[in-house]
């Protein structure tokens, strides 16, 4: 089945060690995001990446970074310098759509974080 | 500019009655509307969604939402609440111009049995 696989599920970390989590998808999406999920704010989108080798800050990627070596492939990796790491981060895929960039976001399962 | 009101944070409904989800939405282009579904520490759900075809849109799950672009809304609703529709739900908005997704707040929905 197609799908956006991230992993670890639970990640704990202790203060001043960075983590990576990691976003495999299998739709041959070119699109990938990463967005953060705090109770009662919404999604906030920290990176994006349209194509591979490319890739743009979202609204609050100041403490994290990215890559997309792989079209497949978009891991996140939360270092030290964000200061309120723990959250439910969620990776979402999307396609174009007939005329241009509609399709929807489809999302993966989400990787909660806690620092310790 | 794109942004998304969702006009009630939270919304509690008696099983078997309607739901209604309301969204607001500003978008200087045409824009494609998306609502969501998320159950706890669960990723989101695609609902529906409208992409300038039929104003009225059918998705899973017995859901429907109207687009009205006078009013600038896309509400959610279901004719008959179950006790699997207790989640959290999100409206989007997305212009095919930036590949770009704005989300609403979120709607925590309570179904009461």
């Amino acid at each position: 089945d197609g799908g956006i696989t991230q992993s670890p599920k639970y990640l704990f970390r202790k203060e001043g060690q960075n983590v990576t989590l990691s976003c495999e998808q299998n739709l041959n999406h070119d699109a990938m995001y990463w967005y953060r999920q705090d109770p009662g704010q919404g999604l906030r989108l920290i990176y994006y990446s349209q194509i591979v080798n490319d890739f743009q800050k979202g609204d609050i990627a100041e403490g994290y970074s990215v890559s997309r070596e792989k079209k497949e492939s978009f891991p996140l990796t939360v270092t030290s310098a964000q200061k309120n790491p723990t959250a439910f981060y969620l990776c979402a895929s999307s396609s174009r759509g007939r005329t241009g960039w509609t399709g929807e976001l489809f999302f993966g399962e989400g990787s909660r974080l806690t620092v310790l | 500019a794109q942004s998304v009101t969702q006009l009630d944070s939270h919304v509690s409904v008696s099983e078997g009655t309607p739901v209604l989800l309301r969204c607001n939405y500003s978008s200087s282009y045409s824009p494609s509307l998306f609502w969501y579904v998320q159950h706890p520490n669960k990723g989101l759900q695609l609902l529906l969604k409208y992409t300038s075809a039929a104003t009225l849109v059918k998705g899973i799950n017995g859901f429907e939402a109207e687009f009205k672009k006078s009013e600038t809304s896309f509400h959610l609703t279901k004719p008959s609440a179950h006790m699997s529709d207790a989640a959290e739900y999100f409206c989007v908005v997305s212009v095919n111009t930036g590949n770009q997704f704005y989300f609403g707040t979120g709607t925590s929905l309570t179904v009461i049995p």
